[in-house]
């Protein structure tokens, strides 16, 4: 089944504990992608990845970090977490060959508390 | 600033009836335009996007929206409402500008449908 995944689903935290959620997709999508989710303003993009070993910042990416590694996989690291990183994670994916008209795939979700 | 507006926090609609989630959009050029939807607990699912040519786009589960140029509008409509269309809509808009593939979210408007 065609989907992209993450890990763990709910995380509660302390301010200062490092912390990866992994994101993995298996439809050989070029392009992955982070957003947070929160109350009234939407998802926001965190940061985006053409290919492997290439990366972006998105318009949120304070506190945030990621590396492309491998095409399948793009985790999102948060070095020092704070409270107001505090939200809903998604992962996303897509085709780069049809253009930027591709769908993106998102992740189940990633529900983070930062104590 | 480019942005999306989903002007409605909720849209109640008796089973049955037909039922309409607004979106309007601010960006410059020709967009491309989605809809997702995000259940409870679950992640976001597409619906439909228009890309070009007829206004009127169908997608899952019995979705249709209906882009509007001159009104910036792309509208999500169906015409008998069901319960387990009660969920999170989100309108989105790819720009032409900016990183690739990024999408700009609407802040969602929950859909609630009674029996």
């Amino acid at each position: 089944e065609a989907q992209v995944t993450q890990n763990p689903r709910y995380l509660i935290t302390v301010t200062g504990k490092k912390l990866t959620v992994t994101c993995s997709q298996n439809m050989n999508h070029e392009y992955m992608s982070w957003y947070r989710q929160d109350p009234g303003l939407g998802l926001r993009q965190i940061y985006y990845s053409m290919n492997v070993e290439v990366t972006d910042k998105g318009d949120v990416p304070e506190g945030y970090k990621v590396s492309r590694k491998e095409k399948r996989n793009f985790p999102l690291i948060l070095e020092s977490p704070s409270p107001n990183q505090t939200s809903l994670y998604f992962c996303a994916s897509s085709l780069i060959a049809g253009g930027p008209q591709e769908t993106q795939y998102f992740g189940p979700g990633t529900r983070l508390l930062v104590l | 600033a480019q942005s999306v507006a989903q002007p409605e926090d909720q849209v109640n609609v008796a089973e049955g009836n037909p039922l309409t989630v607004k979106c309007t959009y601010s960006v410059s050029g020709n967009p491309y335009l989605f809809w997702y939807v995000q259940y409870p607990n679950r992640g976001l699912q597409f619906l439909l996007k228009y890309i070009t040519g007829d206004n009127l786009v169908k997608g899952s589960y019995g979705f249709e929206a209906e882009f509007n140029k001159s009104q910036t509008s792309f509208h999500l409509k169906k015409p008998s409402a069901l319960v387990s269309d009660s969920a999170l809509y989100f309108c989105a808009v790819r720009p032409f500008s900016g990183g690739y593939n990024k999408l700009i979210f609407g802040a969602g408007t929950r859909l609630a449908v009674h029996p």
